[in-house]
């Protein structure tokens, strides 16, 4: 069971805006960095987003983060069929003392 | 370019052991936390362990908690995770990660293409 609870799909035709939910507690989103991980089929795992809202070079400013309390999200804008993936939100938790995921948001482009 | 390439995956019996090893290249090894992190087939990520830059480590999830150790040695590049009393339920691609920093709560960077460990009779 996952810590971090993801909304487990997520939709949207082409040039749309889409948002990703990702709720936590006081120990992780509350008072640590939110992490976005981008999946597509078959391969391994990509970060989107890292410290909820910075982009690593190379992500387009598409993809966008942020943080609020105890939940972050992840909008993606002008939506592209390349974007159907699996996103996963992560963070540290101080009560684990390691990382915790979120379940995963299986994204389909209609 | 960053690269970690992950090998030591196979199958393995219920109770047995297999040690999975990454190799590092493209960064300065030492100056960054590592991680495990595994999926089971069609499930979601599940961090397995973390260890500090200096070898000092971070934790590890219940589930493998007594029976997976980390460790690394910097001066070869290389991250291990030892897997004792394997469990079907261990069943996963496992990945090699790179932290972000020197500590393990700055989240994670680069990922490996992973090493399948399956654990059936």
């Amino acid at each position: 069971q996952s810590v971090l609870t993801q909304p487990p799909s997520a939709s949207g035709t082409p040039g749309q805006r889409v948002t990703i939910s990702c709720s936590g507690s006081s120990s992780n989103i509350g008072d640590n960095y939110v992490y976005w991980f981008q999946q597509l089929p078959g391969t391994a795992p990509k970060l989107l987003i890292y410290r909820n809202y910075q982009r690593p070079s190379g992500v387009p400013d598409r993809f966008s983060g942020s943080k609020s309390g105890t939940s972050a999200s992840l909008a993606i804008s002008g939506l592209r069929s390349e974007d159907e993936a699996d996103y996963y939100c992560a963070a540290w938790d101080d009560t684990l003392s390691g990382v915790i995921f979120g379940g995963g948001t299986k994204l389909t482009v209609l | 370019e960053v690269q970690l390439v992950e090998s030591g995956g196979g199958l393995v019996q219920p109770g047995r052991s297999l040690r999975l090893s990454c190799a590092a290249s493209g960064f300065t090894f030492e100056d960054y936390a590592m991680h495990w992190v595994r999926q089971a087939p069609g499930k979601g990520l599940e961090w397995v362990s973390g260890v500090r830059w200096n070898g000092v480590n971070v934790g590890y999830a219940d589930s493998v908690k007594g029976r997976f150790t980390i460790s690394r040695d910097n001066a070869k590049n290389s991250l291990y995770l030892q897997m004792n009393s394997l469990r079907p339920e261990d069943t996963a691609l496992y990945y090699c990660t790179k932290g972000r920093s020197t500590s393990p709560s700055d989240g994670m960077d680069v990922w490996g293409q992973g090493t399948t460990v399956t654990v059936s009779s």
